[in-house]
């Protein structure tokens, strides 16, 4: 079975100030972990995946695999961060099971100004 | 860019009728998904498919069935609705395990 929780329902930062969304997940073989975001009135997107290692809007992740966590960091927040941020695994063996997508509850962020 | 298309922004329907929830992509992807978005649950998984007439029951199944008769089609259904199905849906794809995935703009639901 997979599972990914997100232990923060909201998240409330000032602008400029670092935040750490939370990500934790449970999975027997190897996982590949994702950030999705939802903006107001927009659609679900991908914000970043482990295995491009690449900060997006100066985001990053890292996957702890010894934690089983793979928590969004960014140094400095701004306004137009604000928005829904979900964590999501992927099996990467074969067979039906791989190809599960699993998400977390979701973490709402606000950064005020 | 890959296009996912769900059928209806907004339905409203009775106690006990039959819904039909559509979603189409144009990308050739392999694998399609519906999930219910839910404040505080997040997206829980209620079917998947990973190819034509192939499906796998999700994290919630229970109330739903799915159809993929075509690559690009994947259809979910509500034998009979109830108020407690009153939710946003969400159809998503992916071309391969592990690759990113491709959301529609959702369906919110509210059964009376």
């Amino acid at each position: 079975a997979q599972r990914v929780t997100q232990p923060e329902k909201l998240l409330s930062v000032f602008k400029g100030a670092p935040v750490e969304l939370k990500c934790n997940y449970s999975y027997s073989g190897s996982p590949e972990l994702f950030w999705y975001v939802q903006y107001s009135r927009q659609r679900l997107q991908l914000l970043l995946r482990h295995i491009s290692r690449e900060s997006i809007k100066g985001f990053t992740a890292d996957l702890n695999k010894g934690e089983t966590s793979f928590h969004l960091k960014k140094p400095f927040a701004q306004e137009e961060d604000s928005a829904m941020y979900y964590c999501a695994l992927s099996g990467l063996g074969g067979g039906t099971s791989g190809s599960r997508l699993t998400f977390g509850e979701g973490t709402q962020l606000t950064v005020n100004p | 860019d890959v296009k996912v298309t769900q059928s209806s922004r907004y339905l409203v329907k009775r106690t006990g009728e039959k819904v039909f929830l559509e979603c189409v992509q144009d990308m050739d992807h392999e694998n399609m998904f519906w999930y219910r978005q839910d404040p505080g649950l997040g997206l829980r998984l209620i079917y998947f498919s990973y190819d034509v007439k192939m499906k796998e029951k999700g994290d919630i199944p229970e109330g739903y069935s799915v159809s993929r008769e075509k690559k690009e089609r994947f259809s979910l259904i509500l034998e009979s609705a109830s108020t407690n199905q009153t939710s946003m849906y969400l159809c998503a794809t992916t071309h391969r395990v592990g690759t990113e995935a491709f959301f529609g703009q959702g369906t919110r639901l509210t059964v009376v």
